[in-house]
């Protein structure tokens, strides 16, 4: 089965300074999307930035960007210039793909807190 | 209203109560799902339906009972719960239906948090 681990219970950033996010998963397939998602106090998920596995290319949003190591399988999110609205609970999410739709695994998540 | 609405946003039960969740998405989707979130543990997916069919079910305890009538309505019904279920309840969907570049991306809505007494 798939596994997703985020080692960072807790992390923090001073506004306009960069962070990394870690994410390591586990899995046998060859094809897959990997996905992080962003959740602010009280407030709905919503997707941050997402990466298929074919592509070499580092997936990036603006301010996010991922680096992205197939062979190592870890999946780290980069946040630049960070802002205080970044403050969130971060989670690192893999889909094997195919028709198991929605059936993503998520990793514990991490608790950004950014500095003023 | 867009996207991916909630309701309740706040719950509090009693063991022998009986109560429902409902979620409602007006993004043209036609997969929907429940996620359930505690404390320090990752995301569990509960259920998952395609086109109003049920396709998962992760062994989820039969206390918990989803209804879909729709592709743009899901519910969960609750029912004796136990304190341990306590937790914020996530739904969620997706364009579904063997969209593969836009099956994956879930849009989520704000939870339901509920409380089991």
């Amino acid at each position: 089965a798939q596994t997703v681990t985020q080692s960072q219970p807790e992390m923090s950033v001073q506004e306009a300074e960069t962070v990394t996010l870690s994410c390591t998963y586990d899995t046998s397939e060859s094809d897959y999307y990997l996905f992080w998602y962003k959740q602010p106090p009280s407030r709905q998920m919503i997707l941050v930035i997402r990466q298929e596995a074919y592509k070499q290319q580092n997936a990036t949003e603006n301010r996010f960007s991922v680096n992205f190591q197939k062979a190592a399988k870890s999946f780290s999110l980069k946040i630049s210039d960070s802002q205080l609205g970044d403050a969130a609970m971060y989670f690192c999410a893999y889909y094997a793909g195919g028709t198991s739709y929605g059936k993503l695994t998520f990793g514990q998540g991490t608790i950004l807190t950014v500095h003023p | 209203e867009t996207g991916v609405t909630q309701t309740p946003r706040h719950l509090v039960m009693g063991m022998t109560n009986k109560k429902s969740l409902k979620c409602e998405q007006h993004l043209g989707h036609n997969a929907m799902y429940w996620y359930k979130q505690s404390a320090k543990k990752p995301l569990e997916l509960m259920f998952v339906y395609n086109f109003k069919e049920q396709t998962e079910n992760n062994s989820v305890p039969s206390r918990f009972s989803p209804e879909c009538p729709n592709s743009s309505h899901l519910f969960l019904h609750l029912h004796t719960l136990q304190p341990e279920d306590s937790a914020l309840y996530l739904c969620a969907s997706s364009p579904g239906g063997g969209h593969p570049s836009g099956a994956n991306v879930l849009t989520f809505g704000a939870g339901s948090r509920l409380t089991v007494l």
